[in-house]
């Protein structure tokens, strides 16, 4: 079965630290990218970051520029989200999803819940 | 980085046919073919309806149809069924932002 799963959401301080981690199962990892996106509770989807399937080049929305890192390792098939220097305007259900090409989402994790509070 | 313009809500009857637009500027939807819709139910994880501006995954009913004109990309339902009541999102490859969202659209079976 196709799925990726995430897993490292909670409550975490405002300037805190949190990882998120995707482990994906029916497809092979390693040939294709690789998306987060985030929607806070009632809203809209917000792209957060990509990074290329051999990991090679990362790409990241101003709002999570410099505090959010994305990463993965493909010998243990996992993408991770860094985050760092968290706001309370971060918080949000984080979804993983591989990216079928072209920039189109074709699977999305079932996605963890981030709340930045203190 | 501003969002692509989509109306907040459409309405329909069922069997009756919906558009909803989204538009973007040159660097995203105006000079990319790489348009993408969603749909999501409450509580419901995102699901690919539309990629490429007018393709269909394998799965998904041949109702829902993608067009492009300009800076403006299209879904319509045709059809409309009680299940297409859902919140729907496009999504573009940007030139400036990598990839942008639209701010979604609530459609209502009326």
């Amino acid at each position: 079965q196709v799925q990726l799963v995430e897993s490292g959401g909670g409550v975490v301080q405002p300037g805190g630290s949190l990882r998120l981690s995707c482990v994906p199962s029916g497809f092979t990892f390693s040939h294709y990218g690789m998306h987060w996106v985030r929607q806070a509770p009632g809203k809209g989807l917000e792209w957060v970051a990509f990074i290329l399937y051999d990991g090679s080049n990362k790409y990241y929305a101003d709002s999570v520029k410099g505090r959010f890192t994305i990463s993965r390792d493909n010998s243990k098939n996992t993408l991770y989200l860094q985050m760092n220097s968290l706001r309370a305007e971060d918080t949000a259900f984080y979804y993983c999803a591989k990216d079928v090409g072209r920039f189109s989402l074709d699977i999305w994790g079932q996605g963890k819940m981030v709340t930045v509070s203190s | 980085q501003s969002a692509l313009t989509q109306p907040a809500s459409v309405s329909g009857s069922p069997g009756q046919s919906i558009t909803i637009s989204c538009t973007g500027t040159s660097s995203d939807v105006g000079d990319y073919n790489y348009v993408s819709w969603y749909q999501q139910h409450p509580g419901k994880v995102p699901k690919l309806m539309i990629y490429d501006v007018s393709n269909r995954p394998s799965g998904v009913s041949n109702r829902f149809s993608g067009s492009k004109s300009g800076n403006t990309a299209s879904l319509t339902i045709s059809g409309l069924q009680a299940e297409d009541e859902a919140d729907y999102y496009c999504s573009s490859y940007s030139s400036t932002t990598t990839l942008v969202f639209g701010g979604g659209t609530k459609l209502t079976v009326l």
